[in-house]
């Protein structure tokens, strides 16, 4: 079984904190992605990886970066935590480099900036 | 873009009731479409996928979805469902080339006993 593993599962910050949010997976899969959920908005996607050392910006990048220094860590920095950074937080990987490949997420981050 | 519209944000049944999730999605190019169920607490993991041939899916859990292109719609069916159903659930497509995928927005199943 696949298995994306998240740093944390709950998270208090305050305004201006550096916050770092991380996901292992454990299939060696190529894909990596961050997600943020929302109530009624879904999922966005934030940033994603193809590769070590690779990234790509998501539909929302503004106000993070990320890091991929090992295939199975994929790291979401928060570089100033505001309050509309309030949301849950999640990883998904996938194998291959081919559309259709199923994405497997994490448990999930709920982060909350005071 | 690409975009997705799932109809309904709340849908309630009563258990053993069906139940059909709507989605419609919008591509100008071939879609590989998704259903994935996020339930209390939980990350999401996937129901069904269409990739191509049969546009009738089956999927875990009884569910089952079918692909019509000319209406651009992805719904998602279940005859019988349980309490265990209760959960959100996400429609997604990509296309061909594409690494990312873009969700609606979540119908939240409420199950009634």
């Amino acid at each position: 079984d696949v298995k994306v593993t998240q740093s944390s599962r709950y998270l208090v910050k305050r305004t201006g904190e550096k916050v770092f949010l991380e996901c292992v997976q454990d299939m060696d899969h190529e894909n990596m992605f961050w997600y943020r959920q929302d109530p009624g908005l879904g999922l966005r996607l934030i940033y994603f990886s193809y590769d070590v050392k690779m990234k790509e910006k998501g539909d929302i990048p503004e106000g993070y970066s990320v890091s991929r220094e090992k295939k199975e860590r994929f790291s979401l920095i928060l570089e100033s935590a505001s309050t509309n950074q309030t949301s849950m937080y999640l990883c998904a990987s996938s194998s291959e480099v081919l559309a259709g490949e199923t994405q497997y997420f994490g448990p999930g981050t709920r982060l909350l900036v005071l | 873009a690409q975009s997705v519209t799932q109809l309904d944000s709340q849908v309630p049944v009563f258990e053993e009731a069906p139940v059909e999730l709507r989605c419609n999605y919008s591509s100008s190019v071939s879609v590989y479409l998704f259903w994935y169920v996020q339930y209390p607490n939980q990350g999401l993991q996937l129901l069904l996928k269409y990739l191509s041939g049969s546009t009738l899916v089956k999927g875990i859990n009884g569910f089952e979805a079918e692909f019509n292109k000319s209406q651009t719609s992805f719904h998602l069916r279940k005859p019988s469902v349980h309490i265990s159903d209760t959960a959100e659930y996400f429609c997604a497509v990509t296309n061909q080339g594409a690494q990312k995928l873009v969700f609606g927005q979540g119908t939240r199943l409420t199950i009634n006993p």
